[in-house]
């Protein structure tokens, strides 16, 4: 079971459609990452928030909006996709202290943009 | 630059090793991860290096060379359920891991 849930877990939405993301963590950690994965590619990390302060927003395109209002909750807002947006959409969390890196991840969100 | 590499597929027989190499090429070097990805399943973690050496955990160990930007997963007494993709990732920073493209295993009865 994992500590780290996100819905949907399948979107299909249009390029002028308009839709969320939503990550949810059970785990007490205090950051919270968004990371786009394509087939056959890297994961690409998209945003970082700590302790609910963005720490990381790695040149992503403004049709992506994130929003964390507190520790458990992440939040991707999105408008305008283009077809090559579709990807597989991961949330993960992690205790951030010395010593700890491990990244949960949840299942994911598979999006497809027509 | 940033690059990791990995073999993209590979294909091992059920109760035999199998060696997934990942080799590194980073502006940073904090420690280096394995994460296992089952299709259409979170990536979870395997194992964590900051030095150099053997960290065995069960049927898997993995291996760091800092020096020669080198690093192996090795996989014992293959089983089934272990056909997934392992997923290389160096931490540079804190909050920033820089990932291979992962090495699909294909296990074989």
């Amino acid at each position: 079971e994992t500590g780290v849930t996100q819905t949907p877990r399948h979107l299909v939405m249009g390029m002028t459609n308009k839709k969320s993301l939503k990550c949810e963590q059970h785990l007490g950690h205090n950051a919270m990452y968004w990371y786009k994965q394509s087939a056959k590619k890297p994961l690409e990390l998209m945003f970082v928030y700590s302790l609910e302060e963005r720490v990381e927003n790695n040149s992503v395109p403004s049709r992506f909006s994130p929003e964390c209002p507190n520790s458990s909750h992440l939040f991707l807002h999105l408008h305008t996709l283009q077809p090559e947006d579709s990807a597989l959409y991961l949330c993960a969390s992690q205790m951030w202290r010395e010593g700890s890196y491990e990244q949960y991840f949840g299942p994911g969100t598979r999006l497809t943009v027509t | 630059g940033q690059n990791i590499d990995q073999p993209t597929e590979m294909t091992a027989t059920e109760g035999a090793i199998v060696q997934i190499n990942c080799t590194y090429q980073t502006s940073g070097f904090n420690g280096l991860f394995w994460y296992q990805q089952h299709a259409g399943e979170a990536p979870t973690f395997l194992s964590y290096n900051v030095l150099d050496g053997l960290e065995e955990k069960g049927r898997f160990s993995s291996f760091l060379s800092r020096s020669k930007g080198y690093s192996y997963l090795l996989l014992k007494e293959l089983q089934m359920k272990d056909s997934a993709s392992y997923l290389c990732a160096v931490r540079r920073s804190n909050y920033q891991l820089i990932w291979g493209a992962g090495t699909k295993l294909i296990i074989k009865p």
